[in-house]
């Protein structure tokens, strides 16, 4: 049962441009969405996160948006720099429960 | 900055033995869990731990799989007759869950490739 999903495998963008990750979530219980950022052979990091009550947060080069109606979260990274290749986790949890429901990734490739 | 430690990085074994994945978590924090990645698949819940038991778990966490935190530091998962589709990533986390706010996430380990032979 996938809840999360990341439809787009990989993504490809040159230095300096935008780079938008999407995510989509089936469970209306989610209340709260991260994303994580895994180099090969090491654990996933932790990047940003909301909260259902906002739509947007921002850190630096990073911005998550929720659109709650649609079910869909999107990462947006700019400017986009090579050391952002990576492979990128969206993650959702409920408020009733302690357990993250991670996609299938999505692997970022920033071209120099 | 705080991080959770996993060894071995790596563990090779033959079909039908046991093995244990080891895992220090962050110290003060109270929820622990297991995760795995099949090679080229989706990171999958194992299961969570709080409070000395098991608060949650996954279809995936059969009887062939446990958990036990033998002292204050340590977290480990079991799992006791191998097959070949337990070769994966294994990945520890912990939480601050219950701190409140927004801050609660998961901190990984760098994992534990298993490889099944």
């Amino acid at each position: 049962d996938q809840q999360v999903k990341q439809n787009s495998p990989s993504l490809s963008v040159q230095e300096g441009r935008i780079s938008i990750l999407n995510c989509d979530y089936t469970n209306s219980m989610f209340d709260y969405f991260l994303w994580y950022k895994k180099y090969p052979a090491e654990g996933p990091t932790f990047l940003i996160s909301i909260s259902s009550i906002k739509d947007k947060n921002e850190d630096g080069r990073f911005t998550v948006f929720l659109n709650k109606s649609a079910k869909h979260l999107s990462l947006h990274i700019v400017p986009s720099q090579p050391g952002d290749s990576a492979v990128y986790f969206c993650a959702a949890s409920a408020y009733n429960g302690n357990q993250f429901y991670f996609g299938t990734g999505t692997s970022l490739t920033v071209i120099p | 900055e705080p991080e959770v430690t996993q060894t071995p990085s790596h563990q090779v074994t033959q079909m039908g033995q046991e093995v244990i994945l080891r895992c220090v978590p962050i110290s003060n924090h109270l929820y622990f869990y297991w995760y795995r990645q099949i090679l080229g698949q989706k990171v999958e819940f194992l299961v969570s731990f709080y409070n000395n038991e098991i608060s949650e778990k996954s279809e995936i966490f059969d009887d062939q799989f446990s958990v036990e935190r033998p002292d204050g530091s340590n977290f480990t998962l079991k799992i006791r007759s191998t097959k070949l589709e337990d070769s994966a990533m294994y990945f520890c986390a912990s939480s601050d869950w219950g701190s409140g706010g927004l801050n609660e996430k998961l901190f990984f380990g760098s994992g534990t490739q298993l490889s099944v032979l």
